[in-house]
């Protein structure tokens, strides 16, 4: 089966600075998608990114940027000139390509962006 | 980008009557839509997976009778919490899948926030 981890459960950031958050995952599949989502305190989840496994080529959205490694099975997100805006949990996730295409998330991690 | 809403956004119920959540998918259809339940301070919980004309395919442990899935459009699922108990209190989500292959994606409602007393 399946799972994602997300071991950090709340980091900070000073406000322009940067910050990575780590997730790693398991599976035994050779592809799939990964993702991650924002969800400020309105709750509403918002997609951040996502990286199909076949890519080598990192993803990046402006000022957010992820750290595909698949042989270490690991997805990092990186935020760059972090905004008061950017203070939410970020959730990874896991889907299959094929079959149900449910998401499998991560706990979550918790970002405070400090002014 | 593509839009889900949830309607009602909050309730408010006696234990024994039943509550049903609708998921709409604004801008696109959606052969498939997803129903979580997210505790606070925690992940989200997927319940089950709808399917638009098809039997919903519930995850372990959660009660088919309880919680009553209808998808009876491209663009409409419905949550039943049937004979709602104060333990049924929670933040209920909807996603819908948009999109095919690679551009495969979930696009999710705004939540609804259900409290029975």
């Amino acid at each position: 089966a399946q799972t994602v981890t997300q071991s950090q459960p709340e980091m900070s950031v000073q406000e322009a600075e940067t910050v990575t958050l780590s997730c790693t995952y398991d599976t035994s599949e050779s592809d799939y998608y990964l993702f991650w989502y924002k969800q400020p305190p309105s709750r509403q989840m918002i997609l951040v990114i996502r990286q199909e496994a076949y890519k080598q080529q990192n993803a990046t959205e402006n000022r957010f940027s992820v750290n595909f490694q698949k042989a270490a099975k690991s997805f990092s997100l990186k935020i760059s000139d972090s905004q008061l805006g950017d203070a939410a949990m970020y959730f990874c996730a896991y889907s299959r390509t094929s079959g149900t295409y449910k998401y499998i998330f991560g706990t979550g991690t918790r970002l405070k962006v400090l002014a | 980008g593509a839009v889900v809403s949830q309607h009602p956004s909050w309730v408010i119920c006696k234990s024994g009557t039943s509550v049903k959540i609708e998921c709409r998918s604004l801008d696109f259809q959606a052969t498939t839509m997803f129903w979580y339940r997210q505790f606070p301070k925690q992940s989200l919980m997927l319940m089950a997976t709808s399917n638009e004309g098809s039997k919903a395919t519930y995850e372990q442990g959660v009660e088919k009778d309880k919680f009553l899935i209808n998808h009876a459009s491209l663009t409409l699922s419905t949550l039943t919490v049937t004979s709602a108990h104060p333990e049924d209190s929670s933040f209920y989500i909807c996603s819908a899948r948009d999109g095919v292959g690679a551009q495969e994606t979930q696009y999710f409602g705004p939540g609804t926030r259900l409290l029975v007393l």
